[in-house]
């Protein structure tokens, strides 16, 4: 059991590149998120799922793209990658059980430098 | 709106006893405790839902004060394992899947 797994841990980009954060997980969670994290600035969401072919917005959306194709699989797009996207970032899942929001369990992080 | 955390940082020596808290401006449904050690990523400690319930951690507590939309979160007798930033998530939905997390308070313990 891998958990979440993320790919690729590390990256760096020039201004106006495009790539793809690949997030993975086997627990058959039906929720997944994508989170930044910044120093002073704690855990923000950019986009979320809540089942495989949904998606929804979350507090920082902007310049991110994502899709949900699989179940197992969410991605995050940069367009065309700016400084201000430099950050930590975090892919996360949790499992339903009705109204009640269970524990996320995140993977390893990428850490995206952006030049 | 980001949940505010109380105190940003705080050195405690192995023994001591501290307590982090988290303030919404909003009614919630629950919240949500993680901790993060440096480099790594966050883990799950706890949850505390509006009626009462509580998951959780056996070694670290919390509670949850509805009416004022406060959570705390009680580390006793602190080990050098402890240390990480912890953040708090709040919850005001109670429906679909979406925390909001706090800026974190980091915590040092020392020998």
């Amino acid at each position: 059991n891998a958990g979440v797994t993320q790919t690729p841990k590390f990256r760096v980009l020039k201004t106006g590149q495009s790539m793809t954060l690949l997030c993975a997980q086997d627990m058959n969670h039906e929720y997944m998120y994508w989170y930044r994290q910044d120093p002073g600035m704690g855990l923000r969401l950019i986009h979320y799922s809540v089942g495989e072919g949904t998606t929804a917005k979350g507090e920082v959306p902007d310049g991110y793209n994502v899709s949900r194709l699989k179940k197992q699989n969410f991605l995050l797009g940069l367009e065309s990658a700016a400084p201000s996207q430099t950050s930590v970032y975090f892919c996360a899942s949790s499992y339903l059980a009705g109204v009640i929001k269970n524990e996320q369990f995140f993977g390893p992080g990428t850490r995206l430098t952006v030049l | 709106q980001q949940p505010v955390q109380s105190p940003q940082a705080v050195i405690l020596r192995e023994g001591e006893d501290a307590v982090i808290n988290c303030s919404s401006s909003k009614a919630l449904y629950s919240v949500h405790w993680y901790r993060q050690k440096h480099g790594e990523a966050p883990v799950f400690l706890m949850i505390l839902l509006k009626g009462g319930e509580q998951k959780g951690h056996e070694k670290i507590s919390a509670s949850f004060n509805e009416k004022k939309q406060q959570s705390s979160l009680y580390l006793t007798a602190s080990q050098l394992s402890y240390s990480g930033t912890y953040f708090c998530g709040t919850d005001e939905s109670g429906g679909y899947q979406k925390v909001t997390f706090g800026t974190g308070t980091k915590l040092q313990v020392i020998p």
